[in-house]
């Protein structure tokens, strides 16, 4: 079983959608999540850490569910600038080892 | 400054070639990573130094030479590699990898390998 799970789409949206990707883990006792998005032959860069409580970032909501291990990015009001994919990593609880999910790959269209 | 720098760019190389590639980072992180990627895959973890010691090998070829001369340094280097080692070699770094809290990765820019 793979430590991290998420839907590698595609997803193509038009601009100003509203578009979710979900991650699911599976050690419980990760410790801490994140969201990174990367453009097509560049190296991936922090978009966000997702806290317990939630977070926001501008156009962008990050949720986590410890008890269902499920992670989840929010993008509202989707920019063309939004494309790209977006990794979802998890950091084990040795705190050594970062996991990656399969990346979702995101096209917003004019 | 969440820079990490990575040389070369690029990379051309020949199978019998010896070449190596650097990291370098100033933020104080204490653990440094070598990640190799293949394009539409995500990054696939190669090595971890934790406070400057080998602490992760993933199953790696011995044709991968990791080295942490320093807190802020990071080589690979490379003999002796086949075709398909061609790929975006990536190098991140962390704070802190024995303590708890939402300590992120921050990565270079990599270095574009190819092998021929």
């Amino acid at each position: 079983r793979k430590e991290v799970e998420q839907d590698p789409g595609p997803f193509n949206v038009p601009e100003g959608a509203t578009v979710a990707f979900n991650c699911t883990y599976s050690n419980s006792a990760s410790q801490s999540f994140f969201w990174y998005r990367q453009d097509c032959r560049k190296e991936p860069k922090l978009l966000m850490s997702v806290y317990s409580s939630g977070n926001e970032d501008g156009r962008f909501t990050a949720q986590l569910n410890r008890a269902s291990q499920y992670i989840s990015l929010l993008i509202r009001d989707s920019k063309l600038s939004d494309s790209a994919t977006y990794l979802c990593v998890v950091r084990d609880n040795t705190g050594n080892q970062f996991y990656f999910g399969t990346g979702t790959s995101l096209t917003v269209i004019p | 400054d969440t820079e990490v720098t990575q040389t070369p760019k690029h990379l051309v190389m020949g199978m019998t070639n010896k070449k190596s590639l650097k990291c370098e980072q100033h933020m104080g992180h204490r653990a440094m990573y070598w990640y190799k990627q293949k394009a539409k895959k995500p990054p696939e973890l190669m090595f971890v130094y934790s406070y400057e010691k080998l602490s992760i090998n993933e199953s790696v070829p011995s044709r991968f030479s990791p080295e942490c001369p320093n807190s802020s340094l990071l080589n690979l280097h490379l003999h002796a590699l086949q075709p398909e080692d061609s790929a975006l070699y990536l190098c991140a770094s962390s704070q802190d990898p024995g303590a708890s809290g939402v300590y992120e990765q921050y990565f270079g820019p990599g270095t574009r390998l190819t092998v021929t």
